[in-house]
C-alpha cells in the first residue's frame, strides 16, 4: 500500500528555521516525483516546489524560490521542506503528495501544520 | 501562473444531482485529456476521485464521474449523500509550466 506519512504540527516563533518531512513507503521511492502544497487557513490549495528523489532534481514555484528548500533522502525514502527563517505569514498546512508520471498527484500525505507566532 | 475556474459553492438535496465546472484555455484543459479530481474533508487532506478526465481510481465510488468539452472540465456526483459535502478540486497539465493547473476550489453542500 502506497503511503505519505509526514511529521507532525509544529509551533514556531518568527524567525525560527523548521524542517518537516514526508516519508514514502510501498513503491519504488526514488522514480515518483514528489510535490509540496500550501493550504493557508480557509484557502484553496497552492503548489510550492517538486523534486524528483532520482536526482535531486528541485524545481520551485516562483513564489516559493528562495523562501523555502526541498531535498530528499534517499536512503530513508523521505523528502523534506525547509526553511531558514520563518514569517507569521508562513502559517499554513503543508501537504507532500506523489506524482504518477508527468501530470497530477495520486498520493497525499496527511498534512503538517505550521503555526507561526510570536 | 493562472489558476482553473471553479464555482466557489454548489449546493443540492440528499439524492439529487450535481455538477462541478473547471473551467481552463485551450492550452490546458481543452488540449490535454489530463484533468483529475480532489475531494478534501474538513480537516483532512486532499484525495484523488478522478483522474484522466474520466476514470476513477479503485475504491471510488461510482457516484462520482468526470467528462470533458472544450475547455470546461465537470465533475459530477450522483445520488448525493451528507458525506460528499466536502471541498473540491480540479487539476490539470499544462505544458507551459512544470505545475499543472489547480483549480479554485468548489465548496459543495448538501441541504
Amino acid at each position: 500500500e502506497v503511503q505519505l506519512v509526514q511529521s507532525g504540527a509544529e509551533v514556531k516563533k518568527p524567525g525560527e528555521s523548521l524542517k518537516i518531512s514526508c516519508k514514502g513507503s510501498g513503491y519504488e521511492f526514488i522514480y515518483y516525483w514528489i510535490g509540496w502544497l500550501r493550504q493557508m487557513p480557509g484557502k484553496g490549495l497552492e503548489w510550492m516546489g517538486v523534486i524528483y528523489p532520482g536526482d535531486s532534481q528541485a524545481t520551485y514555484m516562483p513564489s516559493f524560490e528562495g523562501q523555502v528548500t526541498i531535498s530528499v533522502d534517499r536512503s530513508t525514502g523521505t523528502a523534506y521542506l525547509q526553511w531558514r527563517s520563518l514569517k507569521a505569514s508562513d502559517t499554513a498546512i503543508y501537504y507532500c503528495a506523489r506524482r504518477p508520471g508527468s501530470f497530477g498527484l495520486d498520493y497525499w500525505g496527511q498534512g503538517t501544520l505550521v503555526t507561526v507566532s510570536s | 501562473q493562472s489558476a482553473l475556474t471553479q464555482p466557489a459553492s454548489v449546493s443540492g438535496s440528499l439524492g439529487q444531482s450535481i455538477t462541478i465546472s473547471c473551467t481552463g484555455t485551450s492550452s490546458d484543459v481543452g488540449f490535454y485529456d489530463y484533468v483529475s479530481w480532489f475531494q478534501q474533508h474538513p480537516g483532512e487532506a486532499p484525495r484523488l476521485i478522478i483522474y484522466d478526465v474520466n476514470k476513477r481510481p479503485s475504491g471510488v465510488s461510482s457516484r462520482f464521474s468526470g467528462s470533458k468539452s472544450g475547455i470546461t472540465a465537470s465533475l459530477t456526483i450522483s445520488g448525493l449523500q451528507a458525506e460528499d459535502e466536502a471541498d473540491y478540486y480540479c487539476i490539470s497539465y499544462t505544458r507551459s509550466s512544470p505545475f499543472d493547473l489547480l483549480g479554485t476550489g468548489t465548496k459543495v453542500s448538501v441541504l
